[in-house]
């Protein structure tokens, strides 16, 4: 099965400083999908990405799929309170149904103003 | 606004009991999802359906069933409710091209005691 890693598991940063997150697989990625998680709530899906090499942004946040498509980097400009939460990358096995997305274990995000 | 509802926020069982979690979307989506989220494991798929009538198991199916006899509402059975199904579990929907879940419900925190 696919796994993935993400890291840092935790992260605390000051208002409008900038951050990465990544997802790391030992396999190719078939589709990387970003989502974000306020605690005890349901998730927002955020971005999804399937080319080597492609890019996509909402707002302050961009995510990118590396051209070999083995990781994925989450990135967040000038971070805000709002950007606060569990962001958890999940991803397509190859040959497989998309519905059966494997998570990573998520990326804890405290921003303090 | 769209979007996924889920019957409960908080439920409490005793083990044994037959336990039904429903959800229902409003989005007219081919596709809904069971999950699981639990601490250090992170989110795992029990079942998705996409269509009506039609169930594919996920990761960890043992101890549940699924019902989807309309379009809008799939419902997660869990037979005989088990301790180890304390769980927050969520619900999803996509469209069926989409795939992978894009609007999740608020999750409903189960406690079996």
């Amino acid at each position: 099965s696919q796994e993935l890693e993400q890291s840092p598991q935790s992260l605390i940063v000051q208002e409008g400083k900038n951050l990465t997150i990544n997802c790391t697989s030992s396999k190719t990625l078939y589709g990387l999908y970003w989502y974000k998680q306020k605690y005890g709530e349901g998730l927002i899906f955020l971005m999804m990405l399937q080319k080597g090499g492609e890019e996509k942004s909402h707002e302050k946040i961009t995510a990118k799929l590396d051209e070999k498509k083995q990781q994925s980097s989450l990135h967040i400009t000038a971070s805000q309170p709002s950007h606060a939460g569990i962001y958890l990358c999940g991803a397509a096995p190859g040959g497989t149904s998309y519905g059966k997305l494997t998570f990573g274990q998520g990326t804890i995000l405290t921003v303090h103003p | 606004d769209v979007k996924v509802t889920q019957s409960s926020r908080y439920l409490v069982k005793r083990t044994g009991e037959k336990v039904f979690l429903e959800c229902v979307q409003d989005m007219d989506h081919e596709n809904m999802f069971w999950y699981r989220q639990d601490p250090g494991l992170g989110l795992r798929l029990i079942y998705f359906s996409y269509d009506v009538k039609m169930k594919e198991k996920g990761d960890i199916p043992e101890g549940y069933s699924v019902s989807r006899e309309k379009k809008e509402r799939f419902s997660l059975i869990l037979e005989s409710a088990s301790t180890n199904q304390t769980s927050m579990y969520l619900c999803a929907s996509s469209r069926q091209l989409a795939g992978a879940p894009r609007v999740f419900g608020p999750g409903t925190r189960l406690t079996v005691l």
